[in-house]
């Protein structure tokens, strides 16, 4: 079965610099969802998207934004990269029910 | 807000160990809950989930009961193996018009043949 692709999967930056992560989810999920995963921590929520509108937004910082497009992929670009934004960003699907399935990440390091 | 609390570990058993790691969970209405497993180096996988209280989730030997009087959702597993070692979140979402992911700190599981 098809499931959530993320690219790339890792990526290496240096400070200020910014980043694009791009999730394609599941054929038919309408809604895209954006979490944060720090060194040994818990997936935080970031951001969400239904029917390419901005759904819900949680911790997501002022220099990261997100968007979803016409074919119901989504990018989240971040800017000015901190440290601190070294994470591993996930991005999941739903369509209808109320799971939501992941794709395997993104590893952003920043130098 | 919602909150999820989860025995933080690291737990380590033996193989063919009984496995219990416990959730509780503050949440406004009637949430639906969720186990999902993190093995090393990979992404969330969606492991069982119940959506009322009585519900029992069960896959691959797992199982979690959802209690809505103790606001719980241990998971359990008589029998565990190697490759069961892994990250293990407990997770809610309050419904709404989101289904956003509340998740607890997630307990590391490593199984010793």
């Amino acid at each position: 079965a098809a499931g959530v692709i993320q690219s790339p999967r890792h990526l290496i930056k240096e400070k200020r610099e910014t980043a694009t992560l791009k999730c394609y989810p599941i054929p038919r999920h309408d809604t895209v969802y954006w979490y944060q995963q720090g060194p040994g921590q818990d997936p935080q929520f970031l951001i969400s998207f239904y029917e390419k509108m901005q759904s819900d937004k949680g911790s997501i910082p002022d220099r990261f934004s997100a968007q979803q497009f016409s074919d119901y992929h989504s990018e989240l670009n971040m800017s000015s990269l901190e440290l601190g934004d070294s994470a591993l960003y996930f991005c999941a699907s739903r369509f209808e029910a109320d799971t939501q399935y992941f794709g395997p990440g993104t590893r952003l390091t920043v130098l | 807000g919602d909150s999820v609390t989860q025995m933080e570990g690291p737990v380590t058993l033996s193989e063919e160990a009984f496995l219990t790691i416990n959730c509780t969970y503050t949440a406004t209405g009637y949430p639906s809950l969720f186990w999902y497993v993190q093995y090393p180096g990979e992404g969330l996988q969606l492991l069982l989930k119940a959506t009322k209280a009585d519900d029992k989730g069960s896959n691959k030997g797992f199982e979690a009961t959802y209690r809505k009087e103790t606001t719980s959702f241990h998971l359990e597993k008589g029998s565990v193996q190697v490759s069961d070692s892994a990250v293990y979140f407990c997770a809610l979402n309050s419904g709404g018009s989101n289904y956003k992911l509340t998740f607890g700190k997630g307990t590391l599981l490593t199984v010793n043949p």
